[in-house]
């Protein structure tokens, strides 16, 4: 069963930074792409960011609303998911998710339980 | 790039039958579509995946009574005899591999 547990996440003033991580188990971490998606308070899913696979490059794309200041890596030898979020806005508060992004329809996708942020000061 | 469309809301009786549609825009009618699950204060779950030939790919541990369908641009998700617990909200998800797009959701009530 593929678990994705995460941590980090909290309470951060306003142009603040901060740094949640995603650790996996139970799927073939190096290989897989990942997403990060939040959740405003009462409203709905948005994506956030993608990471791809080493073996596919490794690159990053991002959302127009976080583009230049959150930044997604990751650690194969530690099966984690980071993002870094820098020059956090009120309008950054929400519960962020990393999830499994795989394309294949066969592939089932998986979720972490989710990390609030809040930006305010 | 993809748009997606749901319904804000639908609303079935205990033990009944519901479909809840997502609709690709112009363009994107071939996409694949995943519909997730989220009951309330949780983390969405996945459910299955559909391709535009109506084929679907539940995930483990997924009732058989969550089936999907395609027709068209739109991508349904069946839910047969409805439980209470079937009260969430349920996002349609699909991709392009640069950018992911989620639909709006659609929150259904289970009468």
């Amino acid at each position: 069963e593929v678990q994705l547990v995460q941590s980090g996440g909290g309470l951060v003033e306003p142009g603040g930074s901060l740094r949640l991580s995603c650790t996996a188990s139970g799927l073939s971490f190096s290989g897989a792409w990942m997403n990060w998606v939040r959740q405003s308070p009462g409203k709905g899913l948005e994506w956030v960011g993608r990471i791809k696979a080493k073996v596919n490059g490794g690159s990053t794309d991002y959302a127009a609303p976080v583009r230049g200041r959150f930044i997604i890596s990751r650690d194969d030898s530690k099966n984690t998911l980071f993002l870094q979020m820098n020059s956090l806005r009120a309008e950054d508060t929400a519960v962020y998710y990393c999830s499994t992004a795989h394309l294949s329809p066969s592939d089932p996708d998986s979720w972490g339980q989710g990390t609030l942020v809040t930006v305010s000061s | 790039q993809p748009v997606l469309t749901q319904s804000s809301s639908a609303s079935a009786s205990l033990g009944s039958s519901v479909s809840l549609t997502c609709t690709l825009n112009s363009g994107h009618s071939s996409f694949i579509i995943a519909w997730h699950q989220q009951q309330p204060g949780k983390a969405p779950r996945y459910l299955m995946k559909i391709e535009h030939s109506g084929t679907y790919y539940r995930g483990g541990g997924v009732p058989d009574r969550f089936s999907g369908s395609s027709s068209g641009s739109d991508r349904h998700l069946t839910i047969s005899n409805l439980q209470s617990d079937d009260e969430a909200d349920y996002y349609c998800e699909t991709w392009d591999g640069n950018t992911w797009v989620f639909g709006g959701g659609t929150k259904l009530t289970v009468l």
